[in-house]
């Protein structure tokens, strides 16, 4: 079956520090992979896009990696701040061009 | 940037009801919308795919009677609820699909409660 798994369902870090969040899939094969922000009672937000031929992409402190032999894309938040605290979903699109969305991760900067 | 509006945001009805929800692109075309609904602390699953001007294309699971969707215009695609169960309290959340095909942009979500 297919599945789209992200590591953990809670992360904890202290400020300052770098969250690593991970996105393994099974039974996709995927043309690009995004990640979202999603905040309470709202809509997700994009954040980023990788591609297939793309190994790593980044966007001011986002860095996201995209291994498609391990199946698996890292989601990295550098110098981490209160404010991103929040739910990352990380989302797949198929042949069929609609989007799958991974269980997500709660984040937790803690000051 | 591409916003989606959704109306309304919170819809409290009693069982046996229908409700519809409004997602409507404000600021561009969108050809394609696509619903979600989303359980506490669980991930968005997606229902449907909306098509201006066909038929939705629905997840398998998803009773297409039950969830009506009508995407009558560029910028507009309504779902509706009929009648309605307590076990569809969920929290319901559109996305559209602009000219850049790889991005979709989320509208904030419907929170839907039947009584």
């Amino acid at each position: 079956s297919q599945k789209i798994e992200q590591n953990s369902e809670a992360l904890n870090i202290q400020e300052g520090k770098t969250a690593t969040l991970t996105c393994n899939y099974t039974n996709y094969s995927p043309a690009y992979l995004q990640w979202y922000r999603q905040d309470p009672g709202r809509g997700p937000v994009f954040l980023l896009l990788i591609r297939e031929n793309e190994k790593e992409k980044r966007k001011e402190r986002l860095k996201v990696t995209f291994d498609t032999t391990l199946k698996q894309s890292l989601f990295h938040i550098t110098a981490s701040q209160p404010a991103d605290s929040a739910t990352y979903l990380c989302a797949l699109r198929n042949t069929g061009n609609q989007f799958y969305f991974g269980t997500g991760t709660s984040l937790t900067v803690i000051p | 940037g591409a916003v989606v509006s959704q109306h309304p945001s919170r819809v409290i009805c009693k069982s046996g009801t229908s409700v519809k929800i409004e997602c409507r692109s404000l600021d561009f075309q969108a050809t394609t919308m696509f619903w979600y609904r989303q359980f506490p602390k669980q991930s968005l699953m997606l229902m449907a795919t909306s098509n201006e001007g066909s038929k939705a294309t629905y997840e398998q699971g998803v009773e297409k009677d039950k969830f009506l969707i009508n995407h009558a215009s560029l910028t507009l695609s309504t779902l509706t609820v009929t009648s309605a169960h307590p076990e569809d309290s969920s929290f319901y959340i559109c996305s559209a699909r602009g000219q850049n095909f790889y991005e979709q942009y989320f509208g904030p979500g419907t929170r839907l409660t039947v009584t």
